[in-house]
């Protein structure tokens, strides 16, 4: 199975202030087919996972522009911008190139 | 606008059974796969299965720890989704989440909550 890592574990932020988590998964993302399935998920406190990003870099509709993707291969970044006090939650990494599907074990962000 | 709806979650004891039901709303089901997912209380996400649209076989793929268990199957004309799930065990509690789309899910239910416990 691809195990997928994920640093740092907990970040907290200050409001207004950038922040990174790292994705990283032990075999190559790319997929026979050209594309590289790797998806980013918010999960805020009590709620559903609410998909963020595919095929590492795409946007999803509605996510503010202050998150991006970026990466290839078997690293990636999650960015946030300028972290707002809605971002509180857990981020989760998920690769859907290999059987069976897998995720990171998540990085917690809070607020200073 | 997409709805996902799941069903059918509950207390249930060790080696009985349990059909949750995921009903959806906003789309042409029968074009979609449709995929499984859980958390366990406190844990992260996991994988549990998938079935494919009528078009590209229908046909499911389960993960290991669910494998022979668990059969995920769908009534295109009702627009429902199953996950049946036999010989269950305490490391099954957690919330399931059905999905449109397996290997992007980009739109989730809200869970349903399943505790298998004596």
């Amino acid at each position: 199975d691809v195990v997928m890592t994920q640093s740092p574990l907990s970040l907290p932020v200050t409001l207004g202030q950038p922040a990174s988590i790292s994705c990283r998964s032990s075999q190559s993302l790319v997929d026979s087919d050209g594309n590289t399935y790797l998806n980013w998920f918010q999960q805020r406190p009590g709620q559903s996972p609410r998909r963020l990003i595919y095929k590492v870099s795409n946007r999803d509709s509605g996510v503010p522009d202050r998150f991006s993707g970026s990466g290839s291969g078997t690293d990636f970044t999650l960015k946030i911008s300028r972290v707002e006090a809605e971002d509180v939650g857990v981020y989760y990494c998920m690769q859907g190139t290999h059987w069976p599907l897998t995720f990171g074990p998540g990085t917690k962000v809070d607020i200073k | 606008e997409v709805q996902l709806v799941e069903s059918g979650g509950g207390l249930v004891k060790p080696g009985r059974s349990l059909r949750l039901s995921c009903t959806a709303s906003g789309f042409t089901f029968g074009d979609y796969a449709m995929g499984w997912f859980r958390q366990a209380p406190g844990k992260g996400l996991e994988w549990v299965g998938f079935i494919r649209s009528k078009a590209k076989g229908g046909t499911a793929e389960y993960a290991a720890s669910v494998k022979g268990r668990f059969t995920i199957s769908r009534d295109d004309s009702k627009r429902v989704a199953y996950l049946q799930m036999n010989s269950l065990k305490t490391e099954d509690t957690a919330v399931y989440y059905c999905t449109r789309r397996v290997v992007t899910p980009g739109y989730w239910g809200q869970g349903t909550l399943v505790t298998v416990s004596s």
